[in-house]
């Protein structure tokens, strides 16, 4: 597709429920990025990709919260046990190497937790 | 820890006026300084990217400079429209991921 792509644009949890988020990077575009943007704030780093290899996952607020990239192209965003905490938009990123480069965001998923 | 500060963190113009958004930034490590625009309920739109070798960039209306030694951005926009009302953030390119502002939020007042 010609932009990021990210599903479900929408979500509404129960608390304890588990939840997978979607992103379909811009294609050709090796480094994949989540992040995580609380109301009134700006997005804060989760993840990130480099094609299937998951080489910084230091922003990732509990062992909850799982991401995977398995051919490279399309990640899943995994919460397990939603925490009405895990209530924010969910952005993805993508860009193509060198560092430097511009990076691409997608819509974004707006996960609330009740 | 990388911090991005980015004031006022709330501004109102009438149409027509020029002005100017601010972000300062800790880390001189700097691979890049990129501008978004966000709109409620949307993702981020990328307006310009300065890369760290670079002083400024221009598109259209949009003027953003880079100021390393001093850890300073700014968004310059030129004869301001109301659909240039949004949230403005700036961010923060180091060797993998952004470091992000809270952005200022922008209305141009008909």
């Amino acid at each position: 597709g010609a932009g990021v792509s990210q599903s479900p644009r929408y979500k509404v949890a129960k608390r304890g429920q588990d939840v997978a988020l979607r992103c379909d990077p811009i294609s050709g575009h090796v480094s994949l990025f989540w992040y995580q943007q609380a109301l009134g704030q700006g997005p804060e780093f989760l993840t990130y990709f480099q094609n299937e290899a998951q080489l910084d996952k230091s922003g990732l607020p509990s062992d909850r919260f799982f991401a995977e990239r398995p051919e490279g192209s399309v990640s899943t965003l995994k919460i397990q046990r939603t925490q009405q905490e895990d209530s924010a938009v969910y952005l993805c990123a993508s860009s193509f190497p060198p560092r430097g480069t511009e990076a691409f965001f997608g819509q974004g998923t707006r996960l609330t937790v009740v | 820890k990388q911090e991005v500060t980015q004031i006022p963190a709330a501004l109102s113009v009438p149409e027509g006026e020029n002005l100017v958004l601010n972000c300062s930034f800790t880390d001189s490590a700097i691979y890049n300084l990129q501008w978004f625009r966000q709109d409620p309920g949307k993702g981020l739109t990328s307006l310009l990217l300065i890369q760290s070798s670079q002083r400024e960039q221009t598109s259209g209306r949009l003027n953003a400079s880079l100021d390393k030694s001093s850890g300073r951005s700014t968004l310059y926009i030129a004869a301001s429209q109301p659909g240039d009302s949004a949230t403005y953030l700036c961010a923060q390119g180091g060797s993998e991921k952004l470091v992000f502002g809270k952005g200022t939020k922008l209305t141009v007042n008909p």
